[in-house]
């Protein structure tokens, strides 16, 4: 099936930009989604179809995607964005969400 | 306020069956598609499998196929999600989320999660 990799852990001070990456065998070829997820709550998208925010979600929050990487891209980071990041694209070949293994992101 | 409700906490045997339901509030199930979606401690989030709401068609993980059984009550609008024959690597907090719309759009809504610990 297919496999999304992402770095284990990003620290950023305040303030920066916070840059995680989900890899993936051209991944550019598929619409990626990120969701956002503080411990012990379930998870909160935060990112659709590569670029597009939900309502509510700040504009702080941005993505990209092209080749074999997709980005999330999170700007004037804040301690309340200490959380698991997780990308997720849809694998056609099994015909359900694929989920990266989540990086954690910690605000120094 | 457009939200899904999971049923509580379990623990169960390994060997035995476990039920979790997945309740809508402030909306209906009808045109939804319902994920389900597994995480262990410390572990990415897993697919279990999916059901659609308004014809009840449904395709479960390789993985869970011979375990799992995926239903609706459209009555009551809530989804369930069966998984038999438990084992302890089944521990995991098990989630449903929905989607209005085809299977493969962005799960923009979640229910808040149920622990099922399974002891042997």
């Amino acid at each position: 099936s297919y496999v999304l990799t992402q770095p284990p852990s990003v620290s950023v001070a305040p303030g920066k930009t916070a840059t995680i990456t989900c890899g993936g065998n051209n991944i550019g070829d598929k619409s990626v989604h990120w969701f956002q997820q503080r411990p012990g709550q379930a998870p909160v998208l935060v990112i659709f179809y590569d670029r597009d925010r939900p309502s509510g979600i700040p504009e702080r929050f941005s993505g990209s995607n092209s080749g074999i990487t997709a980005t999330l891209t999170i700007s004037r980071v804040e301690a309340g964005d200490e959380a698991d990041y997780y990308c997720q694209v849809w694998d056609t070949g099994s015909d359900h969400p694929v989920f990266g293994g989540g990086t954690k992101l910690t605000v120094l | 306020q457009k939200q899904l409700v999971q049923s509580g906490p379990e623990v169960k045997k390994s060997g035995t069956s476990v039920k979790v339901s997945c309740k809508a509030s402030g909306f209906t199930l009808a045109s939804s598609a319902v994920q389900w979606v597994r995480q262990a401690r410390g572990q990415r989030l897993e697919s279990i499998g999916w059901i659609v709401v308004g014809t009840g068609n449904t395709h479960y993980a390789q993985k869970f196929q011979e375990r799992v059984t995926i239903t609706r009550d459209m009555s009551t609008s809530t989804a369930y999600m069966e998984l038999s024959s438990l084992r302890s690597d089944d521990t995991a907090i098990y989630y449903c989320a929905e989607t209005v719309g085809a299977t493969n759009r962005p799960l923009d809504n979640w229910g808040q999660g149920t622990l099922i610990t399974v002891s042997s």
